[in-house]
């Protein structure tokens, strides 16, 4: 069974801390793997990963794929109290022509003490 | 453009009673989805449309019927509600090709006595 796991479930740091949120997969036939930030509603996509060893970057945030360990991580440094929320990975999964659909974990819930 | 809205916002059900969750986007796009989301579950997918007309269930369908008789539109009902679906319902659109880039409407809160 596909499934993806995040760690760690929740996460409370000071306002200026680095933090590491982390995402491993178990899938057949990976295609990405997307991260969304969830605030107090709808996620917002913030990358799609699919090649090994590329860091994706985006201000403060950045997120880099392992192949071979078959997982993730994103990287917040200098940590705003904005940055307080729930961030999801989802891995895309499917042969080529299916409807492929993304496989869900749980989360992380990050929160930024000022 | 106001992407990917829902109605309710929130909701209050007895056991038995039924309901219709509708879900609107105004991109254009060919793929919606019905997801819930659960505390420490993530998102779990109800139901999909890859286009007007057709559907398809997710991981967890059963005690739900969905219909997309138009492109714009996607509607979740629930027959007979149980408390069992006390969650919180999200529904998302995306383009056909491309990134998976899924675009999220607000939620609907669903508690069900």
């Amino acid at each position: 069974e596909d499934k993806v796991v995040q760690s760690p479930l929740s996460l409370v740091v000071h306002e200026g801390d680095t933090v590491t949120l982390n995402c491993s997969y178990e899938v057949t036939n990976f295609r990405s793997l997307l991260w969304y930030k969830q605030e107090k509603k709808a996620p917002t996509f913030l990358f799609m990963l699919t090649s090994s060893g590329i860091e994706k970057k985006s201000g403060r945030l950045s997120s880099i794929l392992d192949k071979k360990e078959l997982s993730s991580i994103l990287n917040i440094t200098a940590t705003q109290t904005g940055d307080s929320a729930i961030y999801l990975c989802a891995v895309e999964a499917g042969v080529w022509g299916s409807n492929y659909q993304l496989i869900w974990g749980a989360g992380t819930k990050l929160i930024i003490k000022p | 453009n106001a992407g990917v809205t829902q109605t309710p916002k929130f909701r209050v059900l007895k056991t038995g009673q039924s309901m219709t969750l509708l879900c609107a986007q105004d991109m254009n796009h060919e793929y919606m989805y019905w997801y819930r989301q659960d505390p420490g579950m993530g998102l779990r997918l109800i139901h999909y449309s890859v286009g007007e007309g057709t559907t398809a269930k997710g991981e967890v369908p059963d005690g739900y019927n969905v219909s997309r008789l138009k492109k714009q539109n996607f509607l979740l009902g629930l027959e007979s509600a149980a408390p069992s679906q006390t969650s919180v319902y999200f529904c998302a659109s995306r383009r056909l090709a491309g990134v998976n880039e899924q675009f999220f409407g607000p939620g609907t809160r669903l508690t069900v006595l």
